[in-house]
Order: C-alpha cells, then sequence, then structure tokens
C-alpha cells in the first residue's frame, strides 16, 4: 500500500532562516509528488509538483523541492522564511494508474517566528 | 482559475440530523473527491466520482454518501450525523488525465455536530 509519511508534525523558525520539510512516500509503483500549503481558515493551494525529469523543483513563493529516488524522499526546502510563510504544508502522492486519487502525508504546520 | 465552491465556511448540525455538504467546480474537471481533515491526520479521502453518477469508496467512507448527478456538481450526505463527524470538510476536482495533473481544492467547510 502507498503511504506518505511527513517526518515533523511542527517545525518552528525564525524569520529569514532557511526551513526544511521532510516527506518520505512508500509506494511500489510510479508517483507522481506534490506539495500543498494551506493557510489558516483556507483550502489547500499547490505549491509544487514533481512530474519527471529534473529531481529539483522550484515552486511558487520561493519554495523548492528535492526528489530522491533511492531514498524514496520529496523534501522541501526554502533558503530563506518570511512570517507569511506560517501555515500548514502538506505532502502528496499520486499513483501513475488509477483515478489519480491523492494520498496525503499527516501534515506539517511551520511556525514563522520574528 | 479553477474555481471549486463550498457551499458553506461553517456549519452546525444536531446529532441525527442528516447533513448535505456541496461542491461546484467550474472547469469540466471529471474528477472529483471529498477529504475529511482532521489534526494529525492530514486529508483522509471519503469518496471520490470519476463521471457522472459513478462513484467510488474511499479510505473511510462509513457514515458517509455521495451523489453526483451533473458534472460540476459532487454532494456529500451524512445520513445521520454524529459527534465524530466533526471535522473540515474539503472537495476537490482534477482532470481525469494526465496523471501528473494536480487537484484544485475547495475553501472546507467546518462542520461541528453537536
Amino acid at each position: 500500500a502507498q503511504s506518505v509519511t511527513q517526518l515533523d508534525s511542527q517545525v518552528p523558525v525564525f524569520e529569514e532562516a532557511p526551513v526544511e520539510l521532510r516527506c518520505n512516500y512508500s509506494s511500489s509503483v510510479s508517483v507522481y509528488l506534490f506539495w500543498y500549503v494551506q493557510y489558516p481558515n483556507q483550502g489547500l493551494q499547490l505549491l509544487l509538483k514533481y512530474l519527471s525529469g529534473s529531481t529539483l523543483v522550484k515552486g511558487i513563493n520561493g519554495f523548492e523541492a528535492e526528489f530522491n529516488k533511492s531514498q524514496t524522499s520529496f523534501h522541501l526546502r526554502k533558503p530563506s522564511v518570511h512570517i507569511s510563510d506560517t501555515a500548514e504544508y502538506f505532502c502528496a502522492v499520486r499513483l501513475s494508474g488509477g483515478y489519480n486519487k491523492l494520498i496525503f502525508g499527516a501534515g506539517t504546520r511551520l511556525a514563522v517566528h520574528p | 482559475d479553477v474555481k471549486v465552491t463550498q457551499s458553506s465556511r461553517y456549519l452546525v448540525k444536531r446529532t441525527g440530523e442528516k447533513v448535505f455538504l456541496e461542491c461546484v467546480q467550474d472547469m469540466d474537471h471529471e474528477n472529483m473527491f471529498w477529504y475529511r481533515q482532521d489534526p494529525g491526520l492530514g486529508l483522509r479521502l471519503i469518496y471520490f466520482s470519476y463521471d457522472v453518477k459513478m462513484k467510488e469508496k474511499g479510505d473511510i467512507p462509513e457514515g458517509y454518501s455521495v451523489s453526483r448527478e451533473k458534472k460540476e456538481r459532487f454532494s456529500l450526505i451524512l445520513e445521520s450525523a454524529s459527534t465524530n463527524q466533526t471535522s473540515m470538510y474539503l472537495c476537490a476536482s482534477s482532470l481525469a488525465s494526465p496523471a501528473n495533473t494536480e487537484a484544485f481544492f475547495g475553501q472546507g467547510t467546518r462542520l461541528t455536530v453537536v
């Protein structure tokens, strides 16, 4: 069965510091990988997605993620965070077949402090 | 821009009531999904639909049913609401293909069952 593990439930960080949110997945078939962000009282918004090709994916708001097939990881990074990045971040996988269901991790709450 | 609209942002219902959550998308997407979001559990798939009148159970379908009579509208029904169904409910839609396409989310409905 496919699963997604987000290794940190909460990540506190100071403004302008770098941050990494970790995501590991398990799957026996090819997957597509996504990071979504949820600001307070909002729905989910796509940050970035890995399709194929280059393992480094750039998204919106200065975020990027690196796909590592051997470690089955898709960690999200930002070199310098802002207060406005405070939100919950979800890693998700979609199988290459089937009805395009997204399987989500439990989420990581990023809290950026001044 | 794709728009997924959920009919209510907040709902308070009594135990035993029949509850309808409505979702409409405006981009002619084939797939529509209902997720439930609870702290520490991420998003869990309740039901999804890949065509009008077609549906498949997700990971936690017990206590829920769905209806898709028109392509743009997907309804989640709680036949007899219970307090353990208090949660945030998120609707999403996506194209059926390619598989690497992302899902688009509504703003969510926070349901409280008292």
